[in-house]
């Protein structure tokens, strides 16, 4: 399969630790997405990269969310100290030159 | 602030029912497109309109954006209930934002009772 993957599909953590997920994009596609969408709701972006440099980061995400993507591959979405708030599921997406994004599955956190 | 809305939020139909999906920008876009998430599952891009009052069709699917390009619709002619899942548009608002920080509706949910 040469989707998107992520890893874990699952997380549940006690508030307050700090979680990391991770994100490989279609190959080749440089352009790569993080998304938090909840029950009901439609995806909410959180953060863009293209290649290794993160363009644009939403004002909703907080100090205790950092996302990087060192070599322009693969990605990783970390959280500092989960809140119940930070329950979600979390979404990764690719694109090319075209503006069609492809998700993965997505990592399901649960904060209790 | 900056939004995308879509009506209505829920709808179920018979098999064989026609279906429509309303979303309204509150700015013009560049480009607005439709994605589909069947339960439990990830969105699946499905189309990207661009041009003013552009239709596409794809078999039973009917997509238009509007003149004034803040508002676009997607049809199903006969529902099948392969069509269950929730329908969401997005657009890139802009305001400084770039033409791929895309912006969701909340979605509508289509039921289908065979």
């Amino acid at each position: 399969d040469t989707g998107v993957s992520q890893d874990p599909r699952h997380k549940i953590t006690k508030r307050g630790q700090n979680v990391t997920f991770r994100c490989d994009p279609i190959s080749e596609h440089n352009r790569l997405y993080w998304y938090r969408q909840t029950l009901g709701q439609g995806p909410e972006f959180l953060t863009y990269f293209q290649n290794e440099a993160q363009l644009e980061k939403s004002r909703l995400l907080s100090d205790r969310f950092s996302a990087e993507r060192p070599k322009g591959s693969f990605s990783t979405l970390e959280i500092q100290r989960t809140e119940q708030g930070d329950s979600a599921m979390y979404l990764c997406a690719s694109s090319d030159l075209g503006n069609e994004q492809f998700f993965g599955p997505g990592t399901r956190l649960t904060v209790l | 602030g900056q939004q995308v809305m879509q009506i209505p939020q829920y709808q179920h139909v018979q098999e064989g029912e026609d279906f429509t999906t309303y979303c309204n920008s509150s700015t013009t876009l560049s480009n607005i497109q439709w994605y589909k998430q069947r339960p439990g599952g990830h969105p699946v891009f499905l189309i990207q309109l661009v041009k003013s009052g552009e239709v596409k069709k794809q078999k039973r699917l009917t997509f238009q954006f509007g003149e004034a390009k803040k508002n676009s619709s997607l049809h199903i002619t006969a529902t099948q209930t392969t069509d269950v899942g929730t329908y969401f548009c997005a657009g890139p608002l802009r305001s400084g934002g770039s033409n791929y920080k895309l912006t969701f509706g909340k979605g509508t949910l289509l039921t289908v009772n065979p």
